[in-house]
């Protein structure tokens, strides 16, 4: 398996650009997350999804932030319009909540960020 | 608002010197892990620990979850700089819950 896949893996845009974050999960496992990670912060739980449903999505910053699940093999996470506060480093992990290792979160590579 | 504090934040040690890794909160968490994340990758799982008081070892790593599942140490002994990365702990509400809360991360450097 190929792991947890994120595109693209460095993202630069302006203040007030729409940036989409996507994700591929490893097949099979059916708990998708979507986490931050800064040096201020540390890794923070945006959202994730069971069955392609969004669970808890409370740590959504604010309305610019969406996250989508059309299927078990992709996610979405966009922001409009950005900002430079949105920096940072953004993860995709997945899980299954059976068999062995299950409940452990394999993470993606990771997208950073930048906003100017 | 739970939170996970971890301590110390930064840490750098020359090789083969022990070291301890403290993980902790004032709220109950019904399993903990811990991970292993180096720069520009994601984070690695090490172990899940469970019941409170247990203790699991991964090689030179020792896991102990406490007897109130609060809080949780890692201990590496002779340390080697392979083991140089940010260690990471992330607590499970509930078991009704797949929602992990990370702490706030320790950084390691093991000196050769």
């Amino acid at each position: 398996d190929a792991g947890v896949i994120q595109s693209p893996r460095h993202e630069v845009t302006e203040m007030g650009q729409e940036v989409t974050l996507r994700c591929k999960p490893i097949s099979g496992h059916d708990y998708l997350f979507w986490y931050r990670q800064t040096m201020m912060r540390g890794l923070e739980l945006l959202i994730y999804f069971n069955n392609n449903v969004p669970i808890d999505d409370s740590g959504m910053p604010e309305d610019r932030f969406s996250a989508k699940m059309p299927n078990a093999s992709f996610s979405t996470l966009k922001i409009q319009p950005s900002e430079p506060r949105d920096s940072a480093v953004y993860f995709c992990a997945s899980s299954s909540n059976q068999g062995v290792g299950r409940n452990e979160q394999f993470f993606g590579p990771g997208t950073r960020l930048t906003v100017l | 608002t739970q939170l996970l504090e971890q301590s110390p934040q930064f840490l750098s040690i020359q090789e083969g010197e022990n070291l301890t890794v403290y993980c902790n909160s004032s709220s109950v968490f019904s399993s903990l892990q811990w991970y292993r994340q180096e720069p520009g990758e994601g984070p690695v799982l090490l172990v899940t620990v469970v019941t409170g008081g247990e203790v699991k070892k991964l090689k030179r790593l020792t896991f102990q979850f406490g007897d109130a599942r609060k809080d949780s140490s890692l201990h590496i002994t002779a340390a080697q700089p392979g083991d140089t990365g940010l260690y990471l702990c992330a607590g499970r509400a509930t078991s009704g819950t797949y929602k992990y809360i990370f702490g706030t991360g320790t950084r390691l450097k093991v000196l050769a």
